[in-house]
């Protein structure tokens, strides 16, 4: 059946640097893809989207990059604070269902040493 | 705007017991979609209703059921517990149904079956 995986259940990175954190789906009708953030004790937050007719998307120090031909899409954070410790999980949609064709990824705790 | 609450925040339950869990969707919301979340199994959908009606429904038994009122408030209930409906049960709102992504988490319910 239809799945989105993450690379690596965790990242560890120092403040200030880039972080990159990976995302593989494997059903090529999926065309809309959003990336969630989840602190601890709250739910996710919506942090940037991206349809499969853009490579590349940027927010506010955030960027999606996706890649159709591998079905792989990463989530790049620059200059990341300790305020980004989190965990971080991508889900994957055919856009015009409903919700219940998003597809999530398990996650990637991001611990950011300062 | 408030955001999106629910209750109990926390709830202890003995095997073969049911349980109800209460969404408040933010003001304005008419959909409310209900997430399970386990470390094993991550997100994964329950359903969604908007408008008092069930627009879809993930791959859960029939113990699990949900409902939303007038004033778009939703309950789920799960009936019969078992030990592995231990999870974080989420809802996320949003102000349509369908294609709106624009999803708001509450902070879920912790809920532990022994």
């Amino acid at each position: 059946g239809e799945s989105v995986g993450l690379h690596l259940p965790t990242l560890s990175v120092q403040e200030g640097d880039n972080s990159i954190i990976n995302c593989a789906y494997s059903n090529s009708a999926s065309d809309y893809f959003i990336w969630y953030k989840q602190e601890s004790g709250k739910g996710p937050q919506f942090i940037i989207d991206i349809r499969s007719n853009m490579d590349k998307r940027q927010g506010q120090r955030v960027t999606v990059l996706l890649n159709k031909t591998v079905k792989h899409l990463s989530l790049q954070i620059a200059a990341t604070q300790p305020g980004d410790s989190a965990v971080y999980f991508c889900a994957a949609l055919n856009y015009g269902g409903s919700q219940g064709n998003l597809i999530f990824g398990k996650g990637t705790k991001l611990s950011v040493k300062p | 705007k408030a955001g999106v609450t629910q209750t109990p925040r926390y709830l202890i339950k003995t095997r073969g017991q049911q349980v109800t869990l209460s969404c408040s969707p933010i003001s304005g919301h008419r959909s409310v979609s209900w997430y399970q979340q386990t470390p094993g199994q991550g997100l994964q959908f329950l359903f969604e209703y908007f408008s008092e009606t069930q627009r879809n429904k993930g791959n859960f038994p029939g113990r699990f059921s949900g409902r939303q009122f007038s004033n778009s408030r939703s309950e789920m209930n799960v009936s019969t517990l078992e030990l592995g409906d231990s999870a974080l049960y989420l809802c996320a709102s949003s102000e349509t149904s369908g294609p709106s992504y624009e999803q708001y988490f509450g902070p879920g319910t912790r809920l532990t079956v022994t």
